[in-house]
């Protein structure tokens, strides 16, 4: 059964940084794209992040560019978001998504980062 | 980015009764050297993650009821749930993953009237 277990959200003041973890199991995480895909409270979904399997390729959503980095520890089947200089409308639930083709086929129960003073 | 627009943004239908949720694209993704439409349509209820139900526009995930069916091409999509049932009271969504970045439908509302 796959499972994705995700960690490290929290309450964060504006301009600070968190660093989340999704703990992959039950199918072969290196041979998988990856993706972080968040939403905001009582909003819609936004593909924010995504990695190649390999950890080669990456993809940043405008929203997050150059504030928030993926990458992939296949050793350890797990996934990693950083995210620095969080601002309000970065408070969201992100989700840790496997992903095939680009779509997703199995979901994280999803974590929650709220950014407020 | 290709925009992904769904119709209607909510809806009530009787048990039992069907439900029509449309999404249209704001370019193609059908990609013509294999003939697939490069869309799925995933359920989320309330307070869970979303689920997969259709990918390749009209395939069933694994699991799905057969209640559920995906059709349309190139821009235009349904998802029809033939008769629907209490627990399918949801937020569904679209996503088209035919090019970077993948993008989702604003979401439909599905009730129970």
């Amino acid at each position: 059964e796959v499972q994705l277990l995700e960690s490290g959200g929290g309450l964060v003041q504006p301009g600070g940084s968190l660093r989340l973890s999704c703990a992959a199991s039950g199918f072969t995480f290196s041979n998988y794209a990856m993706s972080w895909v968040r939403q905001a409270p009582g909003k819609g979904l936004e593909w924010a992040s995504a990695i190649s399997a390999s950890g080669d390729d990456t993809y940043y959503a405008d929203s997050v560019k150059g504030r928030f980095t993926i990458s992939r520890d296949n050793s350890k089947n797990t996934l990693y978001l950083q995210m620095n200089n969080l601002r309000a409308e970065d408070t969201a639930v992100h989700y840790c998504a496997k992903v095939v083709g680009n779509y997703v086929d199995h979901w994280g129960q999803g974590i929650l980062v709220t950014v407020s003073s | 980015d290709i925009v992904m627009t769904q119709s209607p943004e909510s809806l009530a239908v009787s048990l039992g009764e069907r439900a029509t949720i449309n999404c249209k694209s704001s370019q193609s993704v059908l990609y013509s050297p294999n003939n697939r439409n490069y869309l799925a349509w995933y359920q989320q209820k309330p307070g869970q993650p979303p689920k997969l139900l259709i990918y390749w526009a009209s395939t069933r995930e694994s699991g799905v009821p057969d209640r559920f069916r995906g059709s349309g091409s190139g821009t235009d999509f349904t998802l029809t749930i033939s008769s629907l049932q209490a627990e399918d009271v949801a937020v569904y969504y679209c996503q088209h993953y035919y090019s970077s970045p993948p993008t989702f439908g604003q979401g439909t509302k599905v009730e129970i009237k």
